[in-house]
């Protein structure tokens, strides 16, 4: 089956820092999501990204569908973005399924 | 906004009982999803659903899991006979289409004693 991996598994930025997570994937997909899960358990919902890029605030997203990468970057990230951070693809394989990669876990340091 | 709910939010049960778990999907949606996160590990997929059938189920997805639209608003899972290792965060999502933007309930943590 299609194998999602994300990287770094950890990163520890200083407040204000940018940094960039990498979410590749072995096979065609349908779509692409990020989430950030937040400490209470909550999956919010970043970007939903085939293909191209997007931004929103602080957070952009490019997804190269062809070359199965995408790229979530953070800019000046303050302690509320601490959190693991998702992505998702969906494969139509007739019906619809979600393959969640195993995230980036991420700590900023006031 | 519209928003997906979920409850209970922490279902506490003895290993054997049955469990029923409830979501209420965002109200123009036509695809729903099961997923369960074991604590401290990635978010599995369980099942998709779409016009009262099972649309795909991972391997996860076992006999002892079934899922329902008992009415217009409301989308279950049940687990007949829980185990141990069915001790998880049961979330709930749902999409307007089949590959669109999946939207995600807030959880129900279940406990299997």
């Amino acid at each position: 089956g299609i194998q999602v991996e994300q990287s770094p598994p950890d990163l520890i930025l200083q407040e204000g820092a940018n940094s960039t997570l990498r979410c590749n994937f072995s096979d065609s997909v349908n779509n692409l999501q990020w989430f950030h899960q937040n400490p209470w358990g909550q999956l919010i919902n970043l970007f939903y990204i085939p293909s191209g890029t997007k931004q929103n605030g602080r957070l952009s997203a490019t997804t190269v569908a062809t070359e199965r990468y995408s790229l979530l970057y953070i800019s000046s990230s303050q302690t509320t973005d601490s959190g693991v951070y998702f992505c998702a693809v969906e494969l139509n394989t007739g019906g619809f399924k979600t393959i969640f990669g195993a995230g980036t876990r991420l700590f900023v340091k006031a | 906004e519209p928003e997906v709910t979920q409850t209970p939010s922490h279902q506490v049960t003895q290993m054997g009982q049955e469990v029923i778990l409830r979501c209420v999907p965002i109200s123009n949606h036509l695809y729903f999803y099961w997923y369960r996160q074991i604590l401290g590990q990635k978010v599995e997929f369980l099942v998709s659903f779409y016009n009262n059938e099972i649309s795909e189920k991972s391997e996860i997805f076992d006999d002892q899991f079934s899922v329902e639209r008992p009415d217009g608003s409301n989308f279950t899972l049940k687990i007949r006979s829980t185990k141990l290792e069915d001790s998880a965060m049961y979330f709930c999502a749902s999409s307007a289409l089949g590959g669109s933007e999946q939207f995600f309930g807030p959880g129900t943590r279940l406990t299997v004693l």
